[in-house]
């Protein structure tokens, strides 16, 4: 079985400010590994994804994560936020179709 | 290209009244997929559909029915609707590798 922990419930930041949100997970089989961000009162959209190869990924909207397998982790980064960031962002680990595993979430909360 | 679509977006239920929940998608994906989303719980899958055929349980299938009617739409079903089932519902599909989801925008259910 897999797990997903989101160590962080809740984030404030300032806006400009570098921003990490952090994902660890544990899983006895490869996975993949998803950030999603949801805005208030829509759906989930893909930020970016980890399959293999370059343990660095970029995403959309300025969004980067480093894969490290020896910690287990999928930490989520911006370098610099803006107040249209604010939103509650997944972490995802996926072995196959059905087995998925989100975690709790992390509300961003971008302020000026 | 409307990606994934749900009816209803809001529905209030009555304790033991039944009701369906559609989801259709465009993107000729294989795979299907039924959430809910509760506060502080990230998402939890209630029933899939790997491919057309199929379906299968998630993590909380209980009080839950689903069909896949053909590849486009996969429908859920509560059969005698109780407040525990007050939640957001997200329908998803994906392709077979890298299993990334596409999520419609949720059915606000709730339960009296």
């Amino acid at each position: 079985a897999q797990s997903v922990t989101q160590l962080d419930s809740q984030v404030p930041v300032f806006e400009e400010a570098p921003v990490e949100l952090r994902c660890n997970y544990s899983s006895s089989v490869s996975v993949y590994l998803f950030w999603y961000v949801q805005y208030p009162n829509q759906g989930l959209q893909l930020l970016l994804k980890y399959l293999s190869g370059s343990t660095l990924v970029k995403g959309i909207n300025g969004f980067e994560a480093e894969f490290n397998k020896s910690q287990t982790s999928f930490h989520l980064r911006k370098p610099s936020v803006h107040i249209s960031d604010t939103a509650e962002y997944f972490c995802a680990v996926i072995v196959y179709a059905g087995k998925s595993t989100f975690g709790d979430g992390t509300t961003l909360t971008v302020k000026p | 290209n409307a990606g994934v679509t749900q009816t209803p977006k809001f529905q209030v239920l009555k304790t033991g009244q039944s009701m369906t929940l559609q989801c259709a998608q465009d993107m000729n994906h294989n795979s299907m997929y039924w959430y809910r989303q509760d506060p502080g719980m990230g998402l939890r899958l209630i029933y899939y559909s790997a491919s057309e055929g199929t379906t299968d349980k998630g993590e909380v299938p209980n009080g839950y029915n689903v069909s896949r009617l053909n590849k486009r739409e996969f429908s859920l079903r509560l059969e005698s609707a109780a407040p525990s089932q007050t939640s957001v519902y997200f329908c998803a599909s994906s392709e077979p590798y890298p299993y990334e989801q596409y999520f419609g925008p949720g059915t606000r259910l709730t339960v009296t």
